[in-house]
């Protein structure tokens, strides 16, 4: 089946560790996102790429790195600078058409912990 | 004022009533609109696209309002299983092809025996 695969599905970081979130898509869609939520809070945008080689940056971008030398895939690295990271991470992905109304698609999510 | 409210609620419901839900958008240039539905701890999950003429699916009925900007859910005949929280999403990148959504805080339902 068709679908996006987000791993690993929970995720402990140290202090002043990297950790990377893979996220990986055979829908074939040319859009990927990174979000994360928050207890009581909506979706925030981390990163986002319209397609391979390019990415643009969200309303949430510091302390968070990414890649798209894939079309499949969208990795996201959580760093040592960003001091909050403890939440429910999100990647989605999406057609990009002629139409806005092109609905996201979302893995099953990464929970990163602080330990 | 937030690019998207909604009234988390709880709604609760008993099964077989009907339930209604608004939320409001600030972006007027915005042009698409969906509801997704979100499980405890799980993702979200697309519910319905929502038209400017209205749609509906079954037992959900979806409205937009552009002149107020406030789109809304109905949802008929709740059964338990539709217990969950629903998320009002607005795209606000414009007819671009491509989507910078946002998302509401959701509204929690509980239907109940």
């Amino acid at each position: 089946d068709g679908g996006i695969t987000q791993s690993p599905k929970y995720l402990f970081r140290k202090e002043g560790q990297n950790v990377t979130l893979s996220c990986e898509q055979n829908l074939n869609h040319d859009a990927m996102y990174w979000y994360r939520q928050d207890p009581g809070q909506g979706l925030r945008l981390i990163y986002y790429s319209q397609i391979v080689n390019d990415f643009q940056k969200g309303d949430i971008a510091e302390g968070y790195s990414v890649s798209r030398e894939k079309k499949e895939s969208f990795p996201l690295t959580v760093t040592s600078a960003q001091k909050n990271p403890t939440a429910f991470y999100l990647c989605a992905s999406s057609r990009v058409g002629d139409s806005s109304n092109q609905p996201q698609h979302f893995g099953d999510g990464t929970r990163l912990s602080i330990l | 004022r937030k690019e998207v409210e909604q009234d988390p609620g709880p709604f609760n419901v008993p099964e077989g009533a009907t339930v209604a839900f608004n939320c409001t958008y600030s972006n007027s240039a915005s042009q698409s609109f969906f509801w997704y539905r979100q499980d405890c701890r799980k993702e979200p999950k697309l519910l319905m696209s929502v038209y400017s003429s209205g749609n509906e699916d079954g037992r959900f009925t979806a409205q937009l309002n552009r002149a107020s900007q406030y789109i809304s859910l109905l949802i008929r005949d709740s059964k338990l299983s539709d217990s969950a929280t629903y998320l009002c999403v607005v795209n606000i990148a414009g007819n671009t092809g491509f989507q910078k959504l946002v998302f509401g805080t959701g509204t929690r339902l509980l239907v109940s025996p």
